[in-house]
């Protein structure tokens, strides 16, 4: 099946840890987006990708860092650096301006949890 | 970072009851998205508007893309209660790749 595919669903960090969050795509989009969802918010854009090998930071980027190496793989990592990182995390993609619908698709999310 | 206003922030109806939901910008979009999310889950994609004034349903659910292209609605006709959950509108401008997310509606139906 076409989709987003994020892991973990879950994962617990201790202080000054870095975590990677993985998220793959099957899609053959060109852009794909990282966003922070606190309880009762709504999604706040950490980075995004419009194409390999670039990434922009969103409006919450601090402490965060990203990679895009494949078009299909766009992972998140939380450094230490971040301070309050306890959020539930979505990865979501899009075909991409040129060609674009304007569709945003989700992945099912990663909740993390620091200790 | 913007977010649209989204309003109403929650809501309390009766199964069977139609239920509307607005969001709003201060700049103008060339594409707006409806969202539902179920607790723990990802968003889910409902209706995609890409036109002024376009009516675009999804079963039960219309949601019509404002003239001005700074608003957008989401109507839900005789809700059931599997349409708990929240829901929130998405903009973009042309001529970006960023999503602009409204804050969300709770949406509650009492059997």
């Amino acid at each position: 099946d076409g989709g987003i595919t994020q892991s973990p669903k879950y994962l617990f960090r201790k202080e000054g840890q870095n975590v990677t969050l993985s998220c793959e795509q099957n899609l053959n989009h060109d852009a794909m987006y990282w966003y922070r969802q606190d309880p009762g918010q709504g999604l706040r854009l950490i980075y995004y990708s419009q194409i390999v090998n670039d990434f922009q930071k969103g409006d919450i980027a601090e402490g965060y860092s990203v990679s895009r190496e494949k078009k299909e793989s766009f992972p998140l990592t939380v450094t230490s650096a971040q301070k309050n990182p306890t959020a539930f995390y979505l990865c979501a993609s899009s075909l991409g301006q040129v060609r674009s619908t304007g569709e945003l698709f989700f992945g099912e999310g990663s909740r993390l949890t620091v200790l | 970072g913007q977010q649209l206003n989204q309003s109403p922030q929650s809501m309390f109806i009766q199964e069977g009851e139609d239920v509307s939901m607005n969001c709003t910008s201060s700049s103008i979009f060339n594409t707006w998205l409806w969202y539902k999310q179920d607790p723990g889950e990802g968003p889910v994609l409902l209706i995609a508007l890409y036109k002024a004034g376009e009516l675009t349903s999804n079963g039960r659910l219309t949601a019509q893309f404002g003239i001005t292209r700074k608003d957008s609605f989401l109507n839900i006709s005789a809700s059931i209660p599997s349409d708990v959950g929240i829901y929130f509108c998405a903009g973009r401008a042309s001529g970006t790749y960023k999503y602009i997310f409204g804050t969300g509606t709770r949406l509650k139906v009492l059997a």
